[in-house]
């Protein structure tokens, strides 16, 4: 079975500047999450999607915003960049929700000039 | 604010020693999860213990749960240089009508071949 895979894993944008991350989950896994990770802050939880509705959300701007597919594959996206945005963004799946086991993907590092 | 705060911070054995990392939360929780995280990569499942177990194994893996204590212990027996790696909790618990999952700050092993 494959895993959580991660698209693109390597990112360069500019301040000011939009980005979307895109995140496919494991086969038969209906909630994706995710997580930005940066040395200051650790490991931060964004937004939990389940079957396309968002369930949880965490305490980030509105600048930050997602959403789920109806195949359960999820993008995340950052507008209007800052340099804080700078981070390994990480998505993990799971059956029914974040309390159980979850499978990450490899990140999607982005660093902001 | 993260509602598990790992200690140590950073820890380094010899190879073959025992590690302990130490996990501690404020609310209540339903499950408690250790990950591993490989330097700059997806976090990796290692053990769930639920609220009602105080004690399970995995391996050279044994977790402990002091539910009223709010702590919880990761032992690593007989370390080996691939344990290297980030250590982090998660602790699950209700919010909202749904599971949140939070993640501690981590715990840094460095294991000495």
């Amino acid at each position: 079975k494959a895993g959580v895979t991660q698209t693109p894993r390597y990112l360069i944008k500019t301040r000011g500047q939009q980005v979307t991350l895109s995140c496919s989950p494991i086969s038969g896994h209906r909630s994706v999450s995710w997580y930005q990770q940066t040395p200051g802050q650790g490991l931060q939880f964004l937004f939990e999607y389940f079957s396309e509705t968002q369930r949880n959300k965490g305490n980030f701007p509105g600048r930050f915003s997602g959403r789920q597919f109806s195949n359960s594959r999820s993008e995340m996206n950052v507008s209007t960049l800052e340099l804080g945005d700078s981070a390994l963004y990480l998505c993990a799946s799971t059956r029914q929700g974040s309390q159980e086991t979850q499978y990450f993907g490899p990140g999607t590092r982005l660093l902001v000039l | 604010s993260q509602q598990g705060e790992e200690d140590p911070q950073a820890l380094s054995i010899q190879e073959g020693e025992n590690a302990t990392m130490n996990c501690s939360y404020k609310t209540s929780i339903n499950n408690l999860q250790w990950y591993r995280q490989n330097s700059g990569r997806g976090l990796v499942h290692l053990i769930l213990i639920r609220s009602n177990e105080r004690e399970k194994h995995s391996g050279r893996l044994r977790v402990t749960l002091d539910t009223s204590k709010k702590s919880s212990s990761l032992l690593i027996t007989a370390s080996r240089a691939a344990d290297t790696a980030s250590y982090f909790c998660a602790t699950a618990g209700p919010s909202g009508g749904y599971q949140k999952v939070t993640f501690g700050t981590g715990t840094k092993l460095q294991v000495i071949p």
